[in-house]
């Protein structure tokens, strides 16, 4: 069964760098698939940070393209994302998911918070 | 970017009704559009890809429709569970957009 689990800080400091983890389980990332980040400000919608396939493609959202990079560890299955120079804006729940073609994406973890405050 | 334009923002309906979502894109996008459905404190839920494919396990109660720049969803016997946030995805190019959602609310 596959499973995606975020992890992080919870609180980042504005000007600071949010670094995020994706544990996948259940699916070996270097197997296939797209990878990808979304983010929801409370109270807001869906918007798509970026998505990668491993050992080939990654394409970046061109808002945050400057501040992002997203990388796997495929030894351990996991997958990242690095935000730099955070801002009140990056306040959001952060999403990673499996996509089945990297447009849509079937397999959602349950998200995790991040507040950017001082 | 192409922009994805959702209406209403939201809808009030009774169990056993039906509702219709639209989604209009900024441009041409064939059939290349998802829907989701979001709970309050859940992920999204993949419910249709490819504009009226529907995804395993979902309703038939859940259809969606259009081509080129206009879209919906129709969900046709409201149930309580249906009651959430949707919304629409072009799944036609890089960067991914969504619409700006639906809530569908219990009169």
């Amino acid at each position: 069964q596959l499973l995606l689990q975020e992890s992080g800080p919870g609180l980042v400091k504005p000007s600071e760098t949010l670094s995020l983890t994706c544990n996948v389980s259940g699916f070996p990332i270097s197997t296939g698939y797209y990878w990808g980040w979304m983010r929801q400000p409370p109270g807001k919608g869906l918007e798509w940070i970026g998505s990668l396939y491993y050992n080939a493609q990654i394409f970046y959202s061109p808002s945050l393209k400057s501040r992002l990079t997203l990388s796997v560890d495929a030894s351990k299955n996991l997958f990242f994302l690095t935000l730099n120079s955070v801002t009140a804006a990056d306040t959001a729940r952060y999403y990673c998911a499996r996509g089945f073609d990297g447009y849509n994406y079937n397999f959602w973890g349950p998200g995790t918070l991040v507040a950017v405050s001082s | 970017d192409i922009q994805m334009t959702q209406s209403p923002s939201s809808v009030s309906a009774s169990v056993g009704e039906g509702v219709t979502i639209t989604c209009r894109a900024s441009e041409d996008i064939n059939n290349w559009v998802a829907w989701y459905q979001q709970k309050p404190g859940q992920a999204p839920k993949l419910l249709i890809s490819g504009a009226s494919s529907l995804q395993p396990g979902v309703p038939s109660s859940f259809s969606g429709s259009g081509s080129g720049t206009e879209f919906a969803l129709i969900i046709s016997n409201l149930q309580p569970e249906d009651f959430a946030t949707y919304y629409c995805q072009q799944t036609h190019s890089f960067p991914l957009t969504f619409g700006g959602g639906t809530k569908v609310e219990i009169k």
